[in-house]
């Protein structure tokens, strides 16, 4: 089945820095990539997606760029601002329908300081 | 749009008795719901997929007689979980997938349950 690494567990930056999680999966059938984040003891928010026929997308400070042929992907949050804090998932998915189900990475905790 | 609820939001009960949840699509309707379950500090672990009108399927090490799950109408799938004991303690997220967006998941506010 699928595997999906992420990295770093954690990640630390200032109020305005950029900040850049990155995922790779096994699975080079997977075709869709969302992201998900999570405030403390809150429903994970799906705050961007791509799927495998686009490089990159982009919403406004967030973006996420995909390398098929690498098997990896990459959030990317620019001018980050205090509530940006919480955890982030990447996952991604093999869309056959109503088979597809999503393989969830292992998190990373960002912490935007002022 | 797409919202989903999910409750009780959090549940305390004794060892040896069974606590149901349930999952709504608030302004949808959902052929396919998910649920999870994810420990503290820690990713979520997919159970089972629910499919409205057939049976779900679990994912490997779920005991399905442990983890009952319903999807018997478009909008709603409960999970039950049979005789809790306290390592089933946890947090329960269930999601629901659009109908005519297949991928895209949107997950319910999760129900914490502790068994004592």
């Amino acid at each position: 089945g699928e595997n999906v690494e992420q990295h770093p567990s954690t990640l630390s930056v200032q109020e305005g820095d950029s900040a850049v999680i990155k995922c790779t999966y096994s699975d080079s059938a997977s075709n869709y990539f969302p992201w998900y984040k999570q405030e403390l003891g809150k429903r994970p928010q799906l705050i961007i997606d791509i799927r495998s026929n686009v490089g990159e997308k982009k919403d406004q400070r967030i973006a996420v760029t995909l390398n098929k042929t690498a098997k990896h992907f990459s959030l990317h949050i620019t001018e980050t601002q205090p509530e940006d804090s919480a955890v982030y998932f990447c996952a991604a998915s093999l869309n056959t329908g109503t088979a597809s189900k999503l393989t969830f990475g292992t998190g990373t905790r960002l912490q935007v300081t002022l | 749009g797409a919202v989903v609820s999910q409750h009780p939001s959090r549940v305390i009960c004794k060892s040896g008795t069974s606590v149901k949840i349930e999952c709504r699509s608030l302004d949808f309707q959902a052929t396919t719901m998910f649920w999870y379950r994810q420990f503290p500090k820690k990713s979520l672990m997919l159970m089972a997929t629910s499919n409205e009108g057939s049976k779900a399927t679990y994912e490997q090490g779920v005991e399905k007689d442990k983890f009952l799950i319903n999807h018997a109408s478009l909008t709603l799938s409960t999970l039950t979980v049979t005789s809790a004991h306290p390592e089933d303690s946890s947090f329960y997220i269930c999601s629901a997938r659009v109908q005519d967006r297949e991928e895209t998941q949107y997950f319910g506010p999760g129900t914490r349950l502790l068994v004592l």
